[in-house]
């Protein structure tokens, strides 16, 4: 079984330009969460999605965006990027989007602002 | 406000002892707690998690110890081996946030051959 997917595994951006960052869940989870990782620190929680619905939303400004697809697979949009952007995004999927019920990450998606 | 600190950035523990991490917490609402596995260029993979209810919860060489009073939670790796080397977080949810994890800074663990 594939576990979680996240694409591409790693991009360079500019500042001021926008990014769309993929994920697909293990099949049969509903539920996506996105979360960003700075050098030195822990993951930080973004957003996260459960049957097409935004359940919950971090201390993120609103240049952050997501979706989640019929499909259940998600995209995180960042606009206006910025240098402290840079991080490695990782997303997670779980069946029910509970943490005690098989909280799933991906190897992330390392981004460069430059 | 960081609510979950992993206060030692890094240990260093010989191959086959006994390594110890460690992490507080604030919040009294947190009623699940886990440690994740962090090796480069991957995501975090779960390791083994401690409901509040319990006290301790052991996997191999792995065993989680909970003390609620003081709002402490420890990782004990026995014996260690070298590929155990990586960075291990220590993560938290609960009570409204039951869907979100808040983790700490993490330790970067070396065992020595």
């Amino acid at each position: 079984d594939a576990g979680v997917t996240q694409s591409p595994t790693h991009l360079i951006k500019t500042r001021g330009q926008q990014v769309t960052l993929r994920c697909s869940p293990i099949s049969g989870h509903k539920s996506v969460s996105w979360y960003q990782q700075v050098l030195g620190q822990g993951p930080q929680f973004i957003f996260q999605y459960y049957e097409k619905e935004e359940r919950g939303r971090g201390n993120f400004p609103d240049r952050f965006s997501a979706r989640q697809f019929p499909n259940y697979s998600s995209e995180l949009n960042v606009n206006a990027l910025l240098l402290g952007d840079s991080a490695l995004y990782l997303c997670a999927s779980s069946l029910i989007g509970l943490t005690n019920y098989g909280y799933t990450f991906g190897s992330g998606t390392r981004l460069t602002v430059v | 406000d960081q609510q979950v600190k992993q206060n030692s950035p890094s240990l260093s523990v010989q191959e086959g002892r006994i390594s110890i991490l460690n992490c507080d917490y604030t919040n009294s609402m947190f009623d699940y707690f886990l440690w994740y596995k962090k090796y480069p260029a991957e995501g975090p993979t779960f390791l083994i998690s401690i409901s509040s209810i319990k006290d301790k919860n052991e996997d191999g060489r792995f065993t989680v110890f909970l003390n609620k009073s003081a709002k402490h939670l420890s990782l004990h790796i026995v014996p260690s081996q070298p590929g155990d080397s990586a960075v291990y977080f220590c993560a938290a949810s609960g009570g409204d946030s039951s869907y979100k994890l808040i983790f700490g800074s993490g330790t970067r663990l070396l065992v020595r051959p």
